[in-house]
């Protein structure tokens, strides 16, 4: 089983400031990642797919980078929404998919 | 708009089996889609139980295979969860979900690009 290794597992910026996440995986899943943002009481929101690629109305201020094991979420300049949790998935490993254990960004 | 809604028990005894239905409005249980079901502990990540296609075809995780079936009614636009020998480690929020093996601006990935509110199952005697 592949193991997404998110950190750090708690962010804490001010509106405006950018914000960097990680990923990283026990063995190479190419570039077959995404990134999920999830408030609470919602369903995760699918972000990024294919490690790069903005799901259909994701700002520009969302990107993600990166292949093989190590992989960014990087938000340009946080707005006041963007506070939530943020989870990595991948299916390199067919038919198993495994999520990231997650990255808590709060207001500091 | 494409919507999904789980439905079911919300407390269920251990032992016993956990069974949800997903419907589904806005796109057909016979598209090309796979669907699935995702479950979420408090305060942990999600963790897939599986996906099913319309034509029976079924792909479990492996830590459910011996407890998890899923299936399909193609009348009612609906698929369906049952996970038996439930335990309170299966207390937690579970949603449906469309995907994996979605195609987004023409590329084939492997996501969940729709899902349900979630409902909330506690396993407790």
């Amino acid at each position: 089983e592949i193991v997404l290794t998110q950190s750090p597992a708690t962010l804490s910026l001010s509106p405006g400031e950018r914000a960097t996440l990680s990923c990283r995986a026990s063995q190479s899943v190419t570039n077959n990642l995404a990134w999920y943002q999830q408030k609470p009481g919602q369903a995760p929101k699918l972000l990024i797919y294919a490690a790069s690629n903005r799901a259909p109305g994701i700002p520009a201020r969302f990107s993600g980078s990166g292949s093989g094991t190590d992989f960014t979420l990087t938000i340009s300049s946080l707005e006041p929404e963007d506070f939530a949790v943020y989870y990595c998935q991948q299916r390199y490993n067919w038919p198993l998919l495994t999520f990231g254990g997650g990255t808590k960004v709060e207001i500091k | 708009q494409v919507q999904l809604q789980e439905s079911g028990p919300g407390l269920v005894n251990p032992a016993g089996t956990l069974s949800l239905t997903c419907t589904i409005s806005g796109d057909s249980i016979i598209s090309k889609n796979w669907w699935s079901w995702v479950r979420q502990s408090p305060e942990k990540g999600p963790e897939w139980i599986g996906e099913l296609y319309h034509g029976g075809n079924t792909n479990y995780n492996p830590s459910f295979q011996s407890r998890v079936t899923m299936s399909v009614d193609k009348s009612k636009n609906q698929f369906s969860l049952r996970l038996s020998s439930v335990t309170a480690a299966d207390t937690a929020v579970y949603y449906c979900a469309r995907g994996p093996h979605v195609t987004l601006f023409g590329v084939a990935t492997d996501v969940f690009d729709i899902w349900g509110q979630g409902t909330m199952v506690t396993v407790s005697s």
